[in-house]
């Protein structure tokens, strides 16, 4: 079965620096890779789609890249702020509309003003 | 205008009682889910309904029963409550032909003693 692995639990950074996040994935590529962010106490909340003949996809201070050869999508926030600190998910999709998105366990970020 | 909402948002409840957490969403979408996620922050998909039809059932016990009585609602129904049962509950939406983008409800957290 898919796997998918977010290989930091908890990420510190200093403010207006660029935060990096990995997310990896075993066995097929998607079709469709999503970024969720979530805040304590409340729910996902959807960021950027990325598919997987795109490399790149950006949205203000966010980029998301995707490499099916690596199996592996980075997501940035450059010019980090001390609001963007939360628990950042990814979510596989087979884009086969009956099979779910497989979410990783995320990794939370603090940034540090 | 809230989107995608749940209730109760806490729920505290003995073992073996049964309960029930309602969602609905004013988005007109034709598919909505239900999700856990437990203490260690995994997000898994529980049940997936596309226009009242289930379409995902994933491993879940039979004390849990979904019901949509149209396409804006999906409730939860579980019996037997376990102390394992505990965790956060959320629903989500999404329109089909859209790529799956997840709208989240703000989650209910179901505490079982």
């Amino acid at each position: 079965s898919q796997k998918i692995e977010q290989n930091s639990e908890a990420l510190n950074i200093q403010e207006g620096k660029t935060a990096t996040l990995t997310c990896n994935y075993t066995n097929y590529s998607p079709a469709y890779l999503q970024w969720y962010r979530q805040d304590p106490g409340r729910g996902p909340v959807f960021l950027l789609l990325i598919r997987e003949n795109e490399k790149e996809k950006r949205k203000e201070r966010l980029k998301v890249t995707f490499d099916t050869t690596l199996k592996q999508s980075l997501f940035h926030i450059t010019a980090s702020q001390p609001a963007d600190s939360a628990t950042y998910l990814c979510a596989l999709d087979m884009g086969s509309g009956n099979t779910p998105l497989v979410f990783g366990k995320g990794t939370r970020l603090s940034v540090i003003a | 205008d809230t989107a995608v909402s749940q209730t109760p948002k806490y729920l505290v409840t003995q073992m073996g009682n049964d309960k029930s957490i309602k969602c609905e969403q004013n988005l007109g979408h034709d598919t909505m889910y239900w999700y856990k996620q437990d203490s260690k922050k995994f997000l898994k998909i529980m049940f997936s309904y596309n226009n009242k039809e289930l379409i995902i059932n994933e491993t879940v016990p039979n004390r849990f029963s979904p019901k949509s009585p149209d396409k804006a609602h999906l409730n939860l129904h579980i019996n037997s409550l376990e102390l394992g049962d505990s965790a956060v509950y959320f629903c989500a939406s999404s329109q089909r032909g859209h790529y799956n983008e997840q709208f989240f409800g703000p989650g209910t957290r179901l505490t079982v003693l």
